[in-house]
């Protein structure tokens, strides 16, 4: 299947600060990218759509202010945590809709955000 | 809301057939059947989808019953490895994906 990955896969940062995580489609062009996060023991839990040029679409809860999206390119998106928190440590998983292959949606390999 | 119904968890002994049952009785008639699964502390993984033609391919089969209300995942010959949780997932093909809590998959030594 499709490739999608991101990058770091970990990363620990100081509370207050604020972490870039990357989403690559590698070997297709992506119009539409989610962002899920994921704490231990439950479901990944949907935080925005975001589509190619345009300003990502939230879930309802999720700060935008807090979760910045950026989709600059047909093949990259961005989620930047800004002042992080301790509560925000979680697993950040994006995804990537491959419309030239039947829309499926194929999954980044998640990054581990530790805050302390 | 998920709109699928899946048990919690299932065992299957290593070598043998698993299959994973799914409810879907609300489904509309362009909505398809995903199936993929999440291996701990990994980004979940596309195994396989259908419509209502039943589906192969070298990960598993999808059997879609005809009225399409059910359909069942089959792992023909389980491994170690294929110990995951085993999501459900009904959708348009443009749709986004909202993930219920699955069915956790342990196979058996």
């Amino acid at each position: 299947g499709a490739v999608v990955s991101q990058h770091p896969s970990r990363v620990i940062c100081k509370s207050g600060t604020s972490v870039k995580i990357e989403c690559r489609s590698l070997d297709f062009q992506a119009t539409t990218m989610f962002w899920y996060r994921q704490f231990p023991k439950q479901s990944l839990m949907l935080m925005a759509t975001s589509n190619e040029g345009s300003k990502a679409t939230y879930e309802q809860g999720v700060e935008k202010d807090k979760f910045l999206i950026n989709h600059a390119s047909l093949t990259l998106s961005t989620l930047t945590v800004t002042s992080a928190h301790p509560e925000d440590s979680s697993f950040y998983i994006c995804s990537a809709r491959d419309p030239a292959g039947g829309n499926t949606i194929y999954f980044g390999e998640g990054s581990w955000l530790t805050v302390v | 809301d998920a709109k699928t119904t899946q048990p919690p968890s299932m065992d299957c002994a290593e070598g043998r057939a698993a299959n994973l049952p799914c409810n879907h009785s609300t489904i509309s008639g362009n909505e398809y059947v995903y199936w993929y699964r999440q291996i701990h502390s990994q980004g979940p993984q596309y195994i396989i989808h259908g419509l209502k033609n039943n589906e192969t391919n070298e990960m598993a089969s999808l059997i879609i019953t005809e009225d399409r209300k059910s359909s069942t995942l089959i792992l023909p010959h389980a491994t170690l490895r294929d110990t995951a949780v085993y999501y459900c997932i009904v959708m348009v093909g443009d749709d986004k994906i909202i993930f219920g809590k699955g069915t956790r998959l342990h196979i058996l030594p």
